[in-house]
């Protein structure tokens, strides 16, 4: 069964940092790009970072971008999401989510869609 | 950056047809995926690349993309179809994949 588990989140000071992780297990890790997805309370869906499967390819919203990164240990088959100079505008469930797409190659497809989500992890940004 | 607009909410009968419409400039070169969010879950995909639903989706979901509007069609609504909907597509603009701002759908 292909399953995506979130850890990390907890309550932080404005300015600070969190890392989130993301342990996956049920698929071949290595051959599918991941995401990061947030959702702010009673808000909608936000695209946070994609990272390729292995040739090295990361984007991010412009809402995280220079602040936050993304990255991944395939040889650990785990996501993570560095995130430095919180506010709490970043107050959130964080959501891991799997492209459909399969590449050998390790690349992506920009355009694929989510089709695998973890349960999330609450970052909640608060002095 | 790519907006993408849906209502906020639609209303449906049971065993009607509901529909949701994400709006978007050219929308009909992009690849459009649907998501089903209930209370307190993770977002679930119901429809990818317009039309294609995922394995263990319903029939009764169906999507289409013409023009300026991509369109999530749920035939005979059931109780249990009531959530957010939330339509994605990838921007070339800013090189990232986004989100329209989800529909509530309720059965009613």
């Amino acid at each position: 069964e292909v399953q995506l588990v979130e850890s990390g989140g907890g309550l932080v000071h404005p300015g600070g940092s969190l890392r989130l992780s993301c342990a996956a297990s049920g698929f071949t890790f290595s051959t599918y790009a991941m995401n990061w997805v947030r959702q702010a309370p009673g808000k909608g869906l936000e695209s946070v970072s994609t990272i390729s499967g292995s040739d090295g390819r990361t984007y991010y919203a412009d809402s995280v971008k220079g602040r936050f990164t993304i990255s991944r240990d395939n040889s650990k088959n785990t996501l993570f999401l560095h995130m430095n100079s919180l506010s709490p505008e970043d107050t959130a469930i964080y959501y891991c989510a799997k492209d459909r797409h399969y590449y050998e190659s390790g690349s992506l497809k920009r355009d694929d869609a989510f089709d695998i989500w973890g349960q999330g992890t609450m970052v909640t940004v608060s002095s | 950056s790519y907006v993408l607009t849906q209502p906020p909410s639609v209303s449906v009968a049971p065993g009607k047809t509901a529909t949701i419409t994400c709006g978007g400039n050219n929308i009909a070169s992009e690849s459009v995926h649907w998501y089903q969010q209930k209370p307190g879950q993770a977002p679930v995909l119901v429809i990818y690349d317009d039309s294609d639903r995922p394995s263990g989706i319903p029939e009764r979901f169906s999507g289409s993309n013409s023009g300026n509007t991509a369109t999530l069609t749920i035939s005979r609504a059931e109780a249990g179809d009531e959530a957010d909907y939330y339509c994605q597509v990838w921007d070339s603009t800013s090189d990232h994949r986004v989100f329209g701002g989800g529909t509530k759908l309720t059965v009613l």
